[in-house]
């Protein structure tokens, strides 16, 4: 069964460093997502994607995240410049049409010291 | 942001059937009722989702109240893999998009024991 694909899965940064987060998404699906998960929280909505552009974005993602499907296969997560806070598990999910159900990869892991 | 309720934590006996309760009283007309599951901090599992219909798949069973402000998820012989956080949402449209981001509440923890 195919599944969305995240890299790297442990990635430990320092303050003010940039990072790139990297998923797969599930040939064919159209919708994409990012979601993020601090230890022991709820998961929270960061941004949706839909036709090269972002659809809606949460009050989290700010001007220190972006998003990019570059090359139509990958669907990058980049975070400028990272704090602390920004430490959770990053979540990428796709969807192949409207209303059908997010398929959520198994996360990256990140640690900003 | 809530708009699910859902027990923090229910245990079931191996073999058993779980059923996991959630009360969605503010749903609206067209908003669908999904659950996800999660394992030990994997991604999301998706596991049903339904409007107002009773759903069956391979994984769980999906009942639905009439008034559809309730829900129970039906897991029919529970092994100890399906212990795990279970999330009910209800997808909420975004601006007439069908987009839609998911809130994902506490969920219940369930905990199937042998």
């Amino acid at each position: 069964e195919p599944e969305v694909t995240q890299t790297p899965s442990h990635q430990v940064t320092q303050m003010g460093q940039e990072v790139i987060l990297r998923c797969v998404p599930i040939s064919n699906h159209l919708y994409f997502y990012w979601y993020r998960q601090i230890l022991g929280q709820k998961v929270e909505f960061l941004v949706s994607f839909y036709n090269n552009e972002i659809s809606e974005k949460s009050e989290i993602f700010d001007d220190q995240f972006s998003v990019e499907r570059p090359d139509g296969s990958n669907f990058t997560l980049k975070i400028r410049s990272t704090k602390l806070e920004d430490s959770a598990m990053y979540f990428c999910a796709s969807q192949p049409i409207h209303n059908s159900p997010l398929h959520f990869g198994n996360g990256t892991r990140l640690t900003v010291t | 942001d809530a708009k699910t309720t859902q027990p923090p934590s229910m245990d079931c006996a191996e073999g058993r059937a779980a059923n996991l309760p959630c009360n969605h009283s503010t749903i609206s007309g067209n908003e669908y009722v999904y659950w996800y599951r999660q394992i030990h901090s994997q991604g999301p599992q998706y596991i049903i989702h339904g409007l107002k219909n009773n759903e069956t798949n391979e994984m769980a069973s999906l009942i639905i109240t009439e008034d559809r402000k309730s829900s129970t998820l039906i897991l029919p012989h529970a092994t100890l893999r399906d212990t795990a956080v279970y999330y009910c949402i209800v997808r909420v449209p975004h601006r007439g998009s069908t987009l839609g981001r998911l809130y994902f509440g506490r969920g219940t923890q369930l905990t199937v024991w042998p």
